[in-house]
């Protein structure tokens, strides 16, 4: 009975690789996120996605694409990884804009 | 600019101690929402309460409770008769209502330990 799930929970890569983080939420949510928490634990939104509607961070660099193949799954694709990618990943859903968001169990990107 | 400042980076308590978490935020939006996440060393985030800008009434829920004051920017969070569950990184939020396709701006979170 997962609300919002996340694969995989931990990737371990090298640098220069292109790899994805899958998002699913099962709560019928119109609105998906991405969000970055580094090392000192502070949470950062990447992307919010919205009826079809994506909105970018500005600051999150062009080698992070998320993808929505519906309005339950927002995948997030990284390419050519960078030590400062590593982080945690969560992915979040909320019914509209201004509700609460309920969050997934994270990923930990490792990239060496 | 939306900024909010969590300045208790840490905090430790004995068990069945009252402890109060800070919240200041910044916006210049009058309508607005705020938000407590708890996040547990197993890592996932925790919803646990929202606001929004027009409803200064205090919450309670079981230990919980929330002081919400807009003269002061502040939303401050007290856990009553503490437990070593409570243990975890507390985050305050801000979302702003209009044009921020939802963004939540979180502060750096406290971390609080509860010692049995």
């Amino acid at each position: 009975d997962t609300a919002v799930s996340q694969t995989p929970k931990y990737l371990v890569t090298q640098m220069g690789n292109d790899k994805s983080i899958k998002c699913e939420q099962n709560l019928g949510h119109d609105t998906m996120y991405w969000y970055k928490q580094d090392s000192k634990k502070f949470l950062k939104i990447m992307f919010s996605y919205n009826n079809k509607e994506l909105i970018i961070n500005e600051t999150v660099p062009n080698r992070f694409s998320p993808k929505s193949p519906d309005k339950a799954h927002l995948n997030l694709h990284i390419n050519s990884l960078e030590l400062g990618d590593s982080a945690v990943y969560f992915c979040a859903s909320s019914h509209v804009l201004a509700h609460e968001q309920f969050f997934g169990p994270g990923t930990r990107l490792t990239v060496l | 600019a939306q900024k909010v400042t969590q300045a208790q980076t840490e905090i430790s308590v004995v068990e069945k101690e009252d402890v109060t978490l800070d919240c200041v935020y910044e916006t210049r939006d009058t309508t607005y929402y705020l938000f407590w996440y708890k996040q547990p060393p197993s890592g996932e985030l925790v919803f646990l309460i929202r606001r929004n800008s027009f409803d200064e009434q205090n919450e309670i829920s079981g230990r919980y409770s929330w002081n919400f004051q807009k003269s002061t920017s502040s939303f401050n969070f007290t856990i009553t008769a503490s437990q070593v569950v409570d243990s975890a990184v507390y985050f305050c939020a801000l979302m702003n209502y209009g044009g921020s396709q939802g963004n939540l701006i979180f502060g750096k979170g406290t971390k609080l330990s509860v010692k049995p």
